[in-house]
Formats: C-alpha cells, sequence, structure tokens
C-alpha cells in the first residue's frame, strides 16, 4: 500500500507539449507538495495545498499549474514545456502544513527533449 | 535570501565509524530543522526533527544536534554499515506556511 503514488516515474516529450503528473495519498494528511529536484540535486518548493486551498506558490512560471480536487490528490500540469523543465518531480504530503514531517512520493522523472 | 551548506557533497568512511554530516544556515532563523535520506531514484525518507530548543536528538544510532547560535545542525550515524550509504538533506523550517528548504544534500559512503 504506497503511502503517496506518483504517475507516471518516467516521462519523455518534446519542447512545446503539454504534459500532466498526477499524485495521490492515502495518509489522511492535510497538506499536499509539489517539488523539483534538479541535476544538481536541489530539492525546491514549487506549490503546497492545504485542504485544496493554495498556499505556497514559490515563484514558478504560470506555465505551471497545480489543481487539487480533494485533498488526497494533487495534480502538476505543464503547458510548453522547455528544455530547463527537465528535472525529476516530487509529490509530498504532511499531517499539517507547519513541522509536520513530509512524506515524498518515488518521483517523476521528466525529461524534455 | 536563505542558504544552506552541507559539508560536503560527498563523504566516505569505514563501516563502524561514526559519520559526522555538517548543516549550515544564513540569513534564516529556522524553527526546527529536518533530516531526510534519500536514495538513488528514490524520494526523500524522513529521519528526525530537532526543534530551535531543543540540543540534541536521537533515534537508534542516529543522533541530531542543533547549535542556533552557530546556525548550524550535525547528524551523526554511529556504529555506521553499509546500508546507510546514502544521500542525507538537511532541511531548515519555520514559517507557518510550513516552507522547508532543502539543503543539496551529502552522499554519504560506507564502506566495508
Amino acid at each position: 500500500d504506497t503511502a503517496v503514488s506518483q504517475t507516471p516515474k518516467y516521462l519523455v516529450t518534446q519542447m512545446g507539449n503539454d504534459k500532466s503528473i498526477k499524485c495521490e495519498q492515502n495518509l489522511g494528511h492535510d497538506t499536499m507538495y509539489w517539488y523539483k529536484q534538479d541535476s544538481k540535486k536541489f530539492l525546491k518548493i514549487m506549490f503546497s495545498y492545504n485542504n485544496k486551498e493554495l498556499i505556497i506558490n514559490e515563484t514558478v512560471p504560470n506555465r505551471f499549474s497545480p489543481k487539487s480536487p480533494d485533498k488526497a490528490h494533487l495534480n502538476l500540469h505543464i503547458n510548453s514545456l522547455e528544455l530547463g523543465d527537465s528535472a525529476v518531480y516530487f509529490c509530498a504530503s504532511s499531517q499539517d502544513r507547519g513541522q509536520g514531517l513530509r512524506t515524498f512520493g518515488s518521483g517523476t522523472r521528466l525529461t524534455v527533449v | 535570501s536563505q542558504k544552506i551548506e552541507q559539508n560536503s557533497e560527498a563523504l566516505n568512511i569505514q563501516e563502524g565509524k561514526t559519520a559526522t554530516l555538517t548543516c549550515n544556515y544564513t540569513n534564516y532563523s529556522p524553527a526546527y530543522l529536518q533530516w531526510y535520506r534519500q536514495d538513488p531514484g528514490r524520494g526523500p525518507v524522513f529521519l528526525l526533527l530537532i526543534r530551535e530548543n531543543e540540543k540534541e536528538k536521537r533515534k537508534e544510532r542516529l543522533k541530531v544536534t542543533f547549535d542556533t547560535t552557530l546556525k548550524q545542525s550535525l547528524f551523526h550515524i554511529t556504529a555506521s554499515q553499509p546500508a546507510d550509504s546514502a544521500t542525507y538533506l538537511c532541511a531548515p523550517g519555520g514559517s507557518t506556511l510550513g516552507r522547508l528548504y532543502f539543503g543539496r544534500g551529502t552522499q554519504l559512503t560506507v564502506w566495508p
């Protein structure tokens, strides 16, 4: 029973395409996140949702649009993909938005060619 | 802006020794600090949390210290084993919105 599951695990696509990554958590957590880990291994927060409400939007280009249909799901849609979007994207969740430990998914490796 | 530095990108030690990883932060006063472990191709896994009013936290062979004056956290693994080989990330946090900033990580290799 995977706690935080994201699909797909790998995504290879051409520049200019639009793609989505899906995330689901079965932990009953209130807060979900998207993180981006680049080739230099920095893990950076992109978005955070608490009970379906966007609470963190960390100066991410508006080509990235998160959507949370309910508190167990947080999807990431990316328009007009660019080479620089290539990275590993991690979904995570926590019981609360403060000190709560983050439970991460296994990541989606996005390669834009 | 916040800056987090982890002592070195790679640390190699012999099995049985104590590994000590350093996390320094600047332009920031975190209320707590979390440590995570990340294996290749996997997401980070939470290990320990230490709050600003705690000097030290232990969990089995792991020990974390938090010095708010030095703006530094030390992460120790005693009696290290090859299975401890992974990348360890520190993440100071503290805003009410739950922003957690991750360091680049230190890749630890424990050789037999």
